[in-house]
């Protein structure tokens, strides 16, 4: 059980490259969130899927795509890098996002910097 | 929206002491989450408290939830270095379209020194 698998797990981009931050569960999970996290900022929801083909934005969404075509996957794009999007990332799951009962599993997150 | 204040913001603390971290919630408490941090790695899951008064324990560490306080405590008694990382308090954001999306404090950086 692999749990939340996120790839890769560091990235240099240059302002104006494109990438895709692939995730992954294997949990059956329908809820799947993006955060990132900055110093002094903690955790902030940038997008998130209560199930396939579902997805709604999060607090900070600006600048990031997301799309849902399986339970599994999760994929979130960059199309135009900022530097501002430096940060590291983290893909979440969890069984149902109304459960109170449902831990949130984390991937390993993504460190991107972007120059 | 609701915030989830951490307190301190950073500690550190003599191998064998007890500590304790307070999450403070700005609205009403669905659920209460403690993560842990450590540098280069994802969360790990501590325990989660879902009623008022509930108290849970893992090793050495114990979670109490005090839901009119709208407030969470975590006590580690006799730290070690391997306590040592980055505490985080998530709870289920509560009310409107956001209902139920996980939102997190800032954190607590706790140093053990040996």
């Amino acid at each position: 059980n692999a749990g939340v698998t996120q790839t890769p797990k560091f990235q240099v981009l240059k302002t104006g490259q494109s990438m895709t931050l692939q995730c992954a569960q294997d949990m059956n999970h329908e809820y799947m969130s993006w955060y990132r996290q900055d110093p002094g900022m903690g955790l902030r929801l940038i997008h998130y899927s209560v199930g396939a083909g579902i997805t709604d934005q999060g607090e900070v969404p600006n600048g990031y795509n997301v799309s849902r075509s399986t339970t599994e996957d999760f994929p979130l794009r960059l199309l135009s890098a900022a530097p501002s999007q430096t940060s590291v990332y983290f893909c979440a799951s969890r069984a149902n996002r109304d459960s109170s009962l449902a831990e949130a599993f984390f991937g390993q997150g993504t460190r991107l910097t972007v120059v | 929206s609701q915030e989830l204040e951490q307190s301190p913001q950073s500690l550190i603390v003599q191998e064998g002491k007890n500590l304790t971290i307070n999450c403070t919630s700005s609205k009403t408490l669905y659920g209460l989450y403690w993560y842990k941090q450590k540098y280069g790695e994802g969360l790990i899951f501590l325990m989660m408290l879902q009623k008022g008064g509930e108290e849970k324990s893992h090793e050495k560490i114990t979670a109490k939830l005090d839901e009119k306080k709208q407030q969470s405590s975590l006590h580690i008694t006799a730290s070690q270095p391997s306590h040592a990382g980055i505490y985080l308090c998530g709870a289920r954001e509560g009310g409107g379209g956001s209902q139920g999306n996980l939102i997190f404090g800032k954190g607590t950086k706790l140093s053990v020194k040996p």
